[in-house]
């Protein structure tokens, strides 16, 4: 099983709703990733979790709450978004090693409208 | 902030032809790693180089790693329409903390 796996694919939401993305791997990566794609741009690291624990928090608003409840499944909470938080929402997963670095596997993604 | 230049921003070429992509930062780089996003997709691992000078291949597409580690790039040999998407270089810059931080990619788009 290679593969990180993002649900909704797709999710339209008021700025009044609470909604939540989920993103399970099977891996065995212990580290998972947040990050944040608009048209056109680059993906934006949003969350790093290293071991079940919050390591990286690239100053996102507080509307974005993460949550790592155990190491297969990663979850963003969302609350009072804005029209410009309207993104592509990515999920990523590695393994963790000292001092290196490993490619990152990412899901499908959630597409995000807010109206 | 930490950030690596991308260069060029898109490139149209016609089937059969070459491409590349290149990556340059300011300071010295621990490690630079190579994605393809096809359109509506996701990003995709390609590749991490970490030595200086160093160069790898993958069928028609040869990486190569600067001798300073300041540069990176990604040439395709013959492309196809397959090669459609966006090339991204990222640097870690967190190590074991996980810190990927992606340039702004090159478009390219190919026309058969």
């Amino acid at each position: 099983d290679t593969e990180v796996t993002q649900t909704p694919k797709h999710l339209v939401m008021g700025m009044t709703n609470k909604k939540s993305l989920k993103c399970e791997q099977h891996m065995g990566h212990r580290a998972m990733y947040w990050y944040k794609q608009k048209a056109k741009k680059p993906p934006e690291l949003m969350f790093v979790y290293s071991y079940e624990k919050l390591s990286i928090n690239e100053s996102v608003p507080s509307r974005f709450s993460p949550e790592c409840p155990n190491s297969s499944l990663l979850n963003l909470h969302l609350h009072a978004l804005q029209p410009e938080d309207s993104a592509l929402y990515l999920c990523a997963s590695s393994h963790i090693q000292g001092a290196g670095s490993y490619g990152y596997t990412f899901g499908s993604g959630t597409r995000l409208t807010v109206v | 902030g930490q950030q690596v230049m991308q260069i060029p921003q898109y490139q149209h070429v016609q089937e059969g032809e070459d491409f590349t992509t290149y990556c340059n930062s300011s300071t010295t780089l621990s490690n630079i790693q190579w994605y393809k996003q096809r359109p509506g997709g996701h990003p995709v691992f390609l590749i991490q180089l970490v030595k200086s000078g160093e160069v790898k291949k993958q069928k028609r597409l040869t990486f190569q790693f600067g001798e300073a580690k300041k540069n990176s790039s990604l040439h395709i040999t013959a492309t196809q329409t397959t090669d459609v998407g966006t090339y991204f270089c990222a640097v870690n810059y967190g190590g074991s903390q996980g810190n990927l931080i992606f340039g702004k990619g090159t478009k390219l788009s190919v026309k058969p």
